[in-house]
């Protein structure tokens, strides 16, 4: 069965300095992985995705992963934090029919 | 497309009472998920169901039902509301595993 490790509890980063938000998954071949992020009281929103197409990928709001098979890592970077970003983050593999999550990363701007 | 809805936004129960919480999707998705937040925790699987007719458990079951006799409807039911039920519902749905989750916006409920 696939599952994800979030590396951090807690990452706490000054606004416009760079977010790294660590994910290594466990699998015997390339799964499809993502990333969500959850603000405050709301529900989870598709942050990126990979699917195996590229290994660097692209998200919402300057977010991107690259997908390490070597390091067995999917880890989500932002070149320059904002004030809106402080949320929680989720790494997902699927496994089987169902969705196997993370253990979340907060994310904390400070100004 | 509306994408995942889900109603009501809120609910308050007395313990005992009963509910559904109404997820619907307009995507033509086979798969649907109910997941349940306590505070500060991550989702815990309730229930899926990957095509009209069929669900299965999930991590938490106990307390709840589900139906699927639509591809578009994923009703959860909760008998006989308890304390513990208090938490935060989200439903979701998939045309896949492999292409993600789109998720619902959540139903917060307390039970008195």
């Amino acid at each position: 069965a696939q599952s994800v490790t979030q590396l951090d509890s807690h990452v706490s980063v000054s606004e416009g300095t760079p977010v790294l938000l660590r994910c290594n998954y466990s699998s015997s071949y390339s799964p499809s992985l993502f990333w969500y992020v959850q603000h405050p009281n709301k529900g989870l929103q598709l942050l990126l995705k990979y699917t195996s197409a590229a290994t660097l990928v692209k998200g919402i709001n300057g977010f991107e992963a690259e997908f390490k098979k070597s390091e067995t890592s999917f880890h989500l970077t932002k070149p320059s934090a904002h004030m809106s970003d402080a949320a929680e983050y989720f790494c997902v593999v699927p496994t089987g029919n169902q969705f196997y999550f993370g253990t979340g990363t907060s994310l904390t701007v400070i100004p | 497309n509306a994408g995942v809805t889900q109603t009501p936004k809120f609910r308050i129960l007395k313990i005992g009472q009963s509910m559904t919480l109404q997820c619907a999707q307009d995507m033509n998705h086979n798969y649907m998920y109910w997941y349940r937040q306590d505070p500060g925790m991550g989702l815990k699987l309730i229930y899926y169901s990957v095509g009209a007719g069929i669900t299965d458990k999930g991590e938490v079951p106990n307390g709840y039902n589900v139906s699927r006799s639509t591809t578009e409807d994923f009703p959860l039911r909760l008998e006989l509301a308890a304390p513990s039920q208090t938490s935060v519902y989200f439903c979701a749905s998939s045309p896949s595993p492999d292409l993600g989750q789109f998720f619902g916006p959540g139903t917060r409920l307390t039970v008195l």
